[in-house]
């Protein structure tokens, strides 16, 4: 059973759509997360949520709205996607405090064209 | 501003050698750290960590050291062996966060 499933896996879409990134875990973990890997591989969060509440927002742009229906659900919709956005997508979740490791999906590529 | 910094950006190791990865952090309240393994359309696979009131911990091939004096810590890997080719990110965390701080990680190549 996998523990934490993102989909779609790939994604391809023109500038300007909406498109959404789901995320699930079956761990109990009270925390999710989303990750984003640029160009550069670097891994940089975006958003945090614990028992559905937003607790970290890093700086994304609006167009980014996550959406946690229950607590081992966390859903990432964008709006008006640019070529910028092009990236890896990683969904993770984790029991807090952080002193133990956090659980990733396996990535969803997000293509803008 | 990057907190966790992994310098070399790949390492190539014979089999059988030790591989010795990087990993150097800004942020003096970090007080746990842990290495991550990813392998390609994967996602990061959590492989070892340590405590800041520890210097070194070990699970079977892999041994993390920290020096906090110096905000390093390496990932040893002995014998490398060439399943352990993936990329190694470090990471981070503070007391009480939400969040872990990635470095950008280390593609290891083990050549058999």
């Amino acid at each position: 059973d996998t523990a934490v499933s993102q989909t779609p896996k790939y994604l391809v879409t023109q500038m300007g759509n909406d498109k959404s990134i789901k995320c699930e875990q079956n761990l109990g973990h009270d925390t999710m997360y989303w990750y984003k890997q640029d160009s550069k591989k670097f891994l940089k969060i975006m958003f945090s949520y614990n028992n559905k509440e937003l607790i970290i927002n890093e700086t994304v742009p609006n167009r980014f709205s996550p959406k946690s229906p229950d607590k081992a659900h966390l859903n990432l919709h964008i709006n008006s996607l640019e070529l910028g956005d092009s990236a890896v997508y990683f969904c993770a979740s984790s029991q807090l405090p952080l002193n133990t490791e956090a659980f990733f999906g396996q990535g969803t590529r997000l293509t803008v064209v | 501003d990057q907190q966790v910094k992994q310098n070399s950006p790949s390492l190539s190791v014979q089999e059988g050698r030790i591989s010795i990865l990087n990993c150097d952090y800004t942020n003096s309240m970090f007080d746990y750290f842990l290495w991550y393994k990813k392998y390609p359309a994967e996602g990061p696979t959590f492989l070892i960590s340590i405590s800041s009131i520890k210097d070194k911990n070990e699970d079977g091939r892999f041994t993390v050291f920290l020096n906090k004096s110096a905000k390093h810590l390496s990932l040893h890997i002995v014998p490398s062996q060439p399943g352990d080719s993936a990329v190694y990110f470090c990471a981070a965390s503070v007391p009480g966060a939400n969040n872990l701080f990635f470095g950008t990680g280390t593609r290891l190549t083990v050549i058999p």
